[in-house]
């Protein structure tokens, strides 16, 4: 079975600067999908960006970009530019493509905060 | 755009007592999911349908039981609440392949 460990329960940074959170998984596949879902005091689950396994190329949107390393099984998030709104939890997921129903596997989640 | 609806938001239950947590999607997707969200952890799959007419179990299904009504609809049921279902539950929804999972806004329910 699939693992995801987010080893940073809390981070926190200054507005406008940049912010790095940290996701590592562990999975006997070569093929999948990797998400980080924000989730705001609204309890609401909220798409950040998401990356297949088959492309090189680091996923980005807008000011949230992310560090793929396949072999050492790492997703990292960059947040740039930090704004008051992105304080939230932000959950880090991953979805095999060979299990039926494509279920996600969560982390456990790092809260961030964003101070003026 | 309704997306992913849940009903109800808040409940409280007793020990015991029954209880089906409702969710509807109106975007025409294949999938649907019910996940629980605890403290310090993240979500936990407990049932998934892939498909109109399937149900699966995810990784921690014991005490519930789920129903695909139809395609938009995907219910939650609890037979004889327990303290430790206390949780935040999540529906989720997704259409095919490479689509992401657009969920519902949580349901909080806490058993006494």
């Amino acid at each position: 079975a699939q693992t995801v460990t987010q080893s940073q329960p809390e981070m926190s940074v200054q507005e406008a600067e940049t912010v790095t959170l940290s996701c590592t998984y562990d999975t006997s596949e070569s093929d999948y999908y990797l998400f980080w879902y924000k989730q705001p005091p609204s309890r609401q689950m909220i798409l950040v960006i998401r990356q297949e396994a088959y492309k090189q190329q680091n996923a980005t949107e807008n000011r949230f970009s992310v560090n793929f390393q396949k072999a050492a099984k790492s997703f990292s998030l960059k947040i740039s530019d930090s704004q008051l709104g992105d304080a939230a939890m932000y959950f880090c997921a991953y979805r095999s493509l060979e299990t039926s129903g494509s279920r996600l596997t969560f982390g456990e989640g790092t809260q961030l905060t964003v101070n003026p | 755009n309704a997306g992913v609806t849940q009903t109800p938001k808040f409940q409280v239950l007793k020990t015991g007592q029954s209880m089906t947590l409702q969710c509807a999607q109106d975007m025409n997707h294949n999938s649907m999911y019910w996940y629980r969200q605890d403290p310090g952890m993240g979500l936990r799959l407990i049932y998934y349908s892939a498909s109109e007419g399937t149900t699966d179990k995810g990784e921690v299904p014991n005490g519930y039981n789920v129903s695909r009504l139809n395609k938009r609809e995907f219910s939650l049921r609890l037979e004889s609440a327990a303290p430790s279902q206390t949780s935040v539950y999540f529906c989720a929804s997704r259409w095919w392949a490479n689509q992401p999972q657009h969920f519902g806004d949580g349901t909080r329910l806490s058993i006494l």
